[in-house]
């Protein structure tokens, strides 16, 4: 399986500040095939099930404010919120899809 | 408007069987894979397997492999996790979500993303 770790577990930013969430692969999920990388981004607010923020990486879900980016290739990807927002607490979980779907183990984002 | 509709909520005693459900609406329901995500109380979420209601083609990750069984009667738009003896192990959030997988005019490649997720099943077994 591939492992994914995410870093840090947990975050505290001011409201309006950016947040980083980073989420390395004990492998590439980049298919050379097609060059692009298999990985997805969710949000889980507390008593909610997760909802898909973006796939392939950088691609945002329509809906999604575009404070969210996703960006990184290979092994190693990134998160952003560039201007938290107190609906943006939440645990953050990256997801990759180029073998058996796993799960890092989730970044908690709160308001400082 | 996609939609996952869980059964609700179930307390059970160890040793018991139980079989909860998923229905879909709003997509083709035979179409797309259906997967299945356990959340233990206050951890994070673990891949537990898939199937696709058009063939019923179905994968599971090894850790679940032997633990549950995962169908789907495509008939009804309904996907199925059944257990045949619970454990207290096994109390926990389940949830099913929509797989969405690349393919292009020859091909599919990876396995699954998830969406939309399901609004979970409370499980919760008592030894």
């Amino acid at each position: 399986d591939i492992v994914m770790t995410q870093s840090p577990d947990s975050l505290a930013v001011s409201l309006g500040e950016r947040a980083t969430i980073n989420c390395k692969s004990s492998q590439t999920v980049l298919y050379s095939s097609n060059n692009k990388n298999y990985l997805a981004w969710y949000q889980q607010k507390p008593g909610q099930p997760p909802k898909l923020l973006i796939s392939w990486a950088s691609t945002r879900e329509s809906g999604v404010p575009d404070r969210f980016s996703g960006s990184g290739s290979g092994a190693d990807f990134t998160l952003t919120i560039s201007s938290l927002q107190a609906a943006d607490v939440a645990v953050y979980y990256c997801q990759q899809y180029y073998s058996t779907p796993t799960f890092g183990q989730g970044t908690r984002v709160e308001i400082k | 408007e996609v939609q996952l509709v869980q059964s609700g909520a179930e307390v059970k005693k160890a040793g018991e069987s139980l079989k909860i459900s998923c229905k879909g609406s709003g997509y083709s329901f035979p179409t797309f894979w259906i997967g299945w995500v356990r959340q233990m109380p206050g951890k994070g979420l673990e891949w537990m397997g898939i199937i696709y209601p058009g063939d019923s083609d179905t994968r599971y990750s090894p850790s679940f492999q032997g633990q549950v069984t995962i169908s789907a009667d495509k008939s009804i738009s309904t996907a199925y996790l059944q257990w045949s003896s619970l454990k207290a192990s096994d109390t926990a959030m389940y949830y099913c979500a929509r797989g969405l997988r690349y393919c292009n005019t020859t091909s599919c490649s990876g396995y699954n993303w998830f969406d939309p997720w399901g609004q979970g099943t409370l499980v919760t077994v008592s030894s």
